[in-house]
Formats: C-alpha cells, sequence, structure tokens
C-alpha cells in the first residue's frame, strides 16, 4: 500500500544545531508539504512543493529550509535550531493541488 | 492573524449525542472546505469536504452544514461514539491552493 513516512519520530537537538526531518511517499503525488503543529495555533504551513525542483515558503518559513530533488522526497532543514522549533511536524501529500492532504505521522522535535 | 476560527476548544458529550464543532472565516476567496480528524500520536486525516456551492454534505454519521453568507461552517457528528474521541480541525483553501487551518478541537465521548 502507498504511505507517508516521516522519520525520526522523536528527536531531541541542541540549540543551534542544524537538524533535518525526512519525509518519504509512495503514493506518486507530486504536491507535498510541511506543516508545523503547536497548542492553541493549528497547523501552520512551513514550506511547500508542487513538483520536482519546486519550493515555496509558506506562513512560518523563516529558520527553515526544503529542497525536492525526487517526487517522494522533501526533506525539511532547519538551519540552526532554537527552541522556538520545539513542536511536531507534519508532512502531508496531494494527487491534486485543490484535493485534501494524506498527512504522515508526525516528527516531535524538541530543542534544548 | 488566525484566518479560520475554530470553537469550541474543547468538547465533551454522551454517547449517541451529538456534537456540532464550527468554524468562520473572512476571505471570500476561499473555495473548499475539509475537515480532518487526528487521533493521539497520528497525523490528521481527511474526515469529509465541501464546497462553497452545496450547503450540506453528509457522509456517514457526518454532516458538514455550510452557510455563505455568514462565512461559516460546521461539522456535526451524529449518534456519537467513544470511538469519535479525538481532535477535529477545519480548514479552508485560499489562493495559491494553501490551506489555512483552525485552531482544533479536542472531541471526548462519554460511554
Amino acid at each position: 500500500d502507498a504511505e507517508i513516512t516521516q522519520s525520526p519520530r522523536h528527536k531531541i537537538t541542541e540549540t543551534g544545531r542544524q537538524v533535518t526531518l525526512a519525509c518519504h511517499q509512495t503514493w506518486n503525488h507530486n504536491n507535498m508539504f510541511w506543516y508545523r503543529q503547536d497548542l492553541g495555533h493549528g497547523l501552520r504551513l512551513i514550506h511547500y512543493s508542487y513538483g520536482v525542483q519546486d519550493t515555496n515558503k509558506g506562513e512560518v518559513s523563516d529558520g527553515y529550509s526544503v529542497s525536492r530533488s525526487n517526487t517522494e522526497d522533501l526533506p525539511l532543514t532547519l538551519e540552526s535550531a532554537a527552541s522556538s522549533q520545539t513542536s511536531v511536524y507534519f508532512c502531508a501529500s496531494s494527487e491534486r493541488r485543490d484535493y485534501g492532504y494524506t498527512f504522515g505521522s508526525g516528527t516531535r522535535l524538541t530543542v534544548v | 492573524q488566525q484566518q479560520v476560527k475554530q470553537s469550541p476548544q474543547s468538547l465533551i458529550v454522551q454517547k449517541g449525542g451529538i456534537p456540532i464543532i464550527n468554524c468562520a472565516y473572512e476571505n471570500t476567496a476561499f473555495d473548499y472546505f475539509p475537515w480532518y480528524q487526528q487521533f493521539p500520536g497520528k497525523g490528521p486525516a481527511l474526515l469529509i469536504a465541501i464546497r462553497p456551492d452545496v450547503s450540506e454534505k453528509k457522509e456517514g454519521r457526518f454532516t458538514i452544514s455550510f452557510n455563505k453568507s455568514a462565512k461559516q461552517f460546521s461539522l456535526h457528528i451524529m449518534d456519537s461514539q467513544p470511538g469519535d474521541s479525538a481532535t477535529y480541525f477545519c480548514a479552508a483553501r485560499g489562493s495559491g491552493n494553501q490551506f489555512y487551518f483552525g485552531t482544533g478541537t479536542s472531541l471526548t465521548v462519554i460511554p
């Protein structure tokens, strides 16, 4: 069965370190997204991609970057982790731009 | 600024009750309104969605009511069950095909 997987499930890192969160989908979806989920804020869009070599900034992109070298993967990099980036991160994909998403199970990141 | 406002933050109902979760928006360019269900430790899962040219949509025990003039939409869960206990998010699609999410409602259904 097709799926979308995120790794690691949990990560603890120190302030200032570079961290990369992985997202891999086997749906062959062109559209991929990264969200962060925080209490009181719901889900906020960080970055998104509509295809290989395409990346776009979302609502809360400062301090994050993505790259899309193939259809299956959209890794999210925190250039220099900050305590404000402690959150649960969700990757999602969709078949069409105007359709609902399929979400991964999330990565809980703690920056100490 | 929250583009989609969701209420209540939490909700407790008895089994068989009909919990109602409400969302409101201001941007009239929004043109697709999905609801997601999220269980602890899992990612949100698409539950049901509606377009603004329809006033109501039902899928099983889940119903979306949409009021375009009031810029409001709501989720009703008929004959609620303990297994429906989860967090529910509304969302709206804007220009550029970006989705804006509500802050979530934690639903508890008591047996």
